[in-house]
């Protein structure tokens, strides 16, 4: 089983929709979460820290399920610019900081 | 400008030819990291480093090795190559917060290694 396991898509929505990606991760030294976004095979961006308390940037809305091991993402009001691969990203801590990625969720926004 | 970089950014190379990736960053971060990226497989880390001279193996560092003499460099290197090592290549640079990094990963453009 993977450390972190996403539904790898593709979403194809239409513009204008609202989309939810899940993650999940399996050890529970997990310390930091976070959701990159990568534009063909172009290096990963941040698009936000996931935090316990849930938070927001604009139409993102990022939320951790410490308990489940479940972390996710939801898009509101889509955008063809959002098109992308979502990556869910896992900062564990084994004495040293390993950074572990999920294989990312394929979206495409349509006109 | 704050950026990582690495050279070079496309190579192809024979097997057992030795070769070295360069990363440099300019913001101070004491965190940094390289990663391999394969198909369906995602982004996976090689090695890391916490701050000069302190490496640890990530979860995939066979025929890898680094170093960390100075804090703005972290050279990939790899011994004898191998057609497996075929991968896009990233480095990254995070400011290392209670020795781990806990904000963003900044990534360098990549870089395409092709082994025949």
């Amino acid at each position: 089983r993977k450390e972190v396991e996403q539904d790898p898509g593709p979403f194809n929505v239409p513009e204008g929709a609202t989309v939810a990606f899940n993650c999940t991760y399996s050890n529970s030294a997990s310390q930091s979460f976070f959701w990159y976004r990568q534009d063909c095979r172009k290096e990963p961006k941040l698009l936000m820290s996931v935090y316990s308390s849930g938070n927001e940037d604009g139409r993102f809305t990022a939320q951790l399920n410490r308990a489940s091991q479940y972390i996710s993402l939801l898009i509101r009001d889509s955008k063809l610019s959002d098109s992308a691969t979502y990556l869910c990203v896992v900062i564990v801590n084994t004495g040293g900081f390993k950074t572990i990625f999920g294989a990312g969720t394929r979206l495409f926004v349509k006109a | 400008e704050a950026q990582v970089t690495q050279n070079p950014r496309y190579l192809i190379t024979v097997t057992g030819k030795k070769l070295t990736v360069t990363c440099s960053q300019n913001m101070n971060h004491e965190y940094m990291s390289w990663y391999r990226q394969d198909p369906g497989l995602g982004l996976r880390q090689i090695y890391y480093s916490m701050n000069v001279e302190v490496t640890d193996k990530g979860d995939v560092p066979e025929g890898y090795k680094v170093s960390r003499k100075e804090k703005r460099n972290f050279p990939l290197i790899l011994e004898s190559p191998s057609p497996n090592q075929t991968s896009l290549y990233f480095c990254a640079s995070s400011k290392g917060l209670a020795g781990g990094p806990y904000t963003e990963q900044y990534f360098g453009p990549g870089t395409r290694l092709t082994v025949t």
